[in-house]
């Protein structure tokens, strides 16, 4: 099935460090979503982004819809060790359905 | 907690066999999906539906279908299960069908086919 590019693949930080991610693809989406996963869990909805260029944040997480409306980053600070999980980016084309596009995943370890 | 529930939590089968999985959504919304999600192929769009009608799908085999019922919950039924066929299963909701709609997710159902 189709997949998000998304890197790095893992992360191994200490806690206090701030991480980058993002996430590409070679069509142009309308909406980007940034996803959270804990093992055994479902993935956890973090930031929704629905125009290019903007700029939003949830408390330490910040994400961007890239201009070219073909990529998004997502930043974490000061990060802590209940940040650990799989991120996952999610673009939405638009039209008559809701579907969603995965990224491929991003595993973040912290170590406290 | 999304409100997203499902049933059961884990399922444990055997090959051949035929299973179902059940999805409530979030109070509200009239959208409901399907995801398989195993280690190889990440998360896979199965199947939408809407207010009970089939809207989109994805990568369903034929071997597996769905219905959304009145009251919205939705099933998934799998039937001549291999091996393959062990992954995570979810299911989102949201509120419509069309335009930037946030999907929420439920705990998902882990099956294993033996």
């Amino acid at each position: 099935g189709q997949q998000l590019n998304q890197s790095p693949q893992s992360m191994f930080i200490q806690e206090g460090e701030d991480v980058s991610m993002n996430c590409t693809s070679s069509s142009i989406f309308n909406t980007w979503l940034w996803y959270k996963q804990d093992p055994g869990e479902g993935p956890v909805l973090l930031i929704a982004l629905y125009k290019a260029g903007e700029l939003t944040s949830n408390g330490r997480l910040t994400a961007q819809f890239g201009i070219t409306r073909k990529d998004s980053f997502l930043n974490i600070s000061a990060s802590i060790p209940s940040d650990v999980g799989i991120y996952f980016c999610a673009g939405f084309y638009g039209g008559a359905t809701n579907k969603l596009i995965f990224g491929t995943g991003t595993l973040l370890a912290v170590q406290p | 907690d999304s409100g997203v529930t499902q049933t059961p939590k884990h399922l444990i089968t055997a090959t051949g066999q035929r299973v179902t999985l059940r999805c409530s959504p979030r109070s509200g919304d009239l959208s409901v999906y399907w995801y398989q999600q195993s280690l190889d192929q990440g998360l896979q769009f199965l199947i939408q539906y809407y207010n009970g009608e089939e809207r989109a799908k994805g990568n369903i085999l034929e071997r597996f279908s769905a219905q959304q019922f009145p009251d919205l919950h939705s099933e998934l039924n799998l039937s001549s299960l291999e091996l393959g066929d062990s992954a995570l299963y979810f299911c989102a909701s949201s509120v419509g069908t069309s335009g930037p709609n946030e999907q929420f997710f439920g705990p998902g159902t882990r099956l294993t086919v033996l």
